[in-house]
């Protein structure tokens, strides 16, 4: 079974752009979180998405936003461009059970430099 | 707020013995807790998780302890690899379905 795929790998913007990630979760899995991941603040939570609908949301600023399609896949947007959003962009998906949380599986993510 | 913290941020252990990284949380509404090794370049790799209804689940060479009392999560790997070198996150959830993530550990595994 094909693993968690992100596009691009990597990705250079300048300040004021906006950037649109790919998320592909494993096939079957309908949730798709997304993280950042920096020197200094370690892994953050974004957002996740379940049946195309936002479920959780943590605190980022409205510049970021994702969306969920019909087939799972994902895309995370960022407007605006900061210096601050240089980072990895996690990417993780897992099957939605009964019993709440489930095991996430983490794609390779999409290093984002911010010149 | 809620938050994961590590206790050590690198570790560096002779090839072949255990190793043991601990880990903190602040959020005793969490029942579920998991741990994830990072090597470098890849994204993060679940190793083992734990549901608050337990203390102990052993993997293969992993043994996940968790102690509610005093919120604390450890991981401890049996006859430590080369292949082990790598960060170490601990991670936590609670009703909310998003995972917390502490800081890191780096694990050195010496020759």
């Amino acid at each position: 079974k094909a693993g968690v795929t992100q596009t691009p790998r990597y990705l250079i913007k300048t300040r004021g752009q906006q950037v649109t990630l790919s998320c592909s979760p494993i096939s079957g899995h309908r949730s798709v979180s997304w993280y950042q991941q920096t020197p200094g603040q370690g892994l953050q939570f974004l957002f996740e998405y379940f049946s195309e609908t936002q479920r959780n949301k943590g605190n980022f600023p409205g510049r970021f936003s994702g969306r969920q399609f019909s087939n799972s896949r994902s895309e995370m947007n960022v407007s605006t461009l900061e210096l601050g959003d240089s980072a990895l962009y996690l990417c993780a998906s897992a099957v939605q059970g009964l019993g709440g949380v489930n095991e996430q599986f983490f794609g390779p993510g999409t290093r984002l430099t911010v010149l | 707020g809620e938050s994961v913290g590590l206790h050590l941020p690198t570790l560096s252990v002779q090839e072949g013995d255990n190793s043991i990284i601990n880990c903190a949380y602040s959020n005793s509404a969490s029942d579920y807790f998991i741990w994830y090794k990072q090597e470098s370049g890849k994204g993060p790799q679940f190793i083992i998780d734990i549901r608050s209804n337990m203390d102990k689940r052993q993997g293969q060479r992993v043994t996940v302890l968790l102690n509610k009392t005093v919120k604390h999560l450890s991981l401890q790997i049996a006859a430590t690899q080369p292949g082990d070198s790598a960060v170490y996150f601990c991670a936590e959830s609670g009703s909310a379905r998003q995972l917390t993530f502490g800081s890191g550990t780096q694990l050195t595994v010496l020759p």
